[in-house]
């Protein structure tokens, strides 16, 4: 059982839009920014967005973030079937001291 | 560039211990701390803890605090995890990550395979 709850699976068709969302509390996302990660198959995650809703060097403007209250959302646009992989959330929990990195279950996109 | 470079594939048997290095390259290693994360097969992401490349501190999920070992050695650049009494339920694919923040891992190494079976 993930601390963050994303939904299973989503899908859309190439040149569509899709949305993940990622949902947590106060202790976590209320209180700390949000990252998201892309893991293509059999490949290590890699980081697509931080802090809410910044793009890495390298990382297209198809993707995108936002927040809001204790609810994160990853959106994807100009869909492509290289865009097909899990997409995990995770953020930091200060419900504890120390605080612990947390994760969502993972969302695998299918594009169709 | 940025790499993590970890080592290769263990397989243990129940009991035994493993330890899985992170070699860095392309930062300063003193300025940066790393995240240990594993994923068994076909489930998502679970933190195991965290090693300051700093000054070695660490911090574990409570889920592994007596079981998980985490250091680093700045003359080799790399940073270690080693887990003891290994039952079935560690294997998984143990990654290594460069935290951008306490929030965010922002490079990650190529996984390691640790396969605990009789």
């Amino acid at each position: 059982q993930s601390v963050l709850t994303q939904p299973p699976s989503v899908s859309a068709a190439p040149g569509q839009k899709v949305t993940i969302s990622c949902s947590g509390r106060t202790s976590n996302i209320g209180n700390n920014d949000v990252a998201w990660y892309q893991q293509l198959p059999g490949a290590a995650p890699k980081l697509l967005i931080y802090d809410n809703n910044k793009r890495p060097s390298g990382i297209p403007d198809r993707f995108s973030g936002s927040k809001s209250g204790t609810s994160a959302t990853l959106g994807i646009t100009g869909l492509q079937t290289g865009d097909e992989a899990d997409y995990y959330c995770g953020t930091w929990d200060s419900s504890l001291n120390p605080g612990f990195a947390v994760f969502g279950g993972g969302t695998q996109l299918t594009v169709l | 560039q940025v790499q993590l470079v970890q080592s290769g594939a263990e397989v243990k048997k129940p009991g035994a211990s493993v330890k899985v290095s992170c070699k860095t390259s392309g930062f300063t290693f003193s300025s940066y701390g790393v995240s240990w994360v594993r994923q068994a097969p076909g489930q998502g992401l679970e933190w195991v803890g965290w090693v300051s490349g700093y000054n070695g501190a660490t911090n574990y999920a409570q889920k592994f605090q007596d079981r998980v070992t985490m250091t680093a050695d700045t003359s080799t650049t790399t940073f270690y995890m080693e887990l003891s009494s290994l039952t079935s339920d560690d294997t998984a694919v143990y990654y290594c990550a460069r935290d951008k923040s306490a929030a965010v891992r922002e490079n990650w190494g190529q996984g390691t395979l640790v396969t605990v079976s009789s």
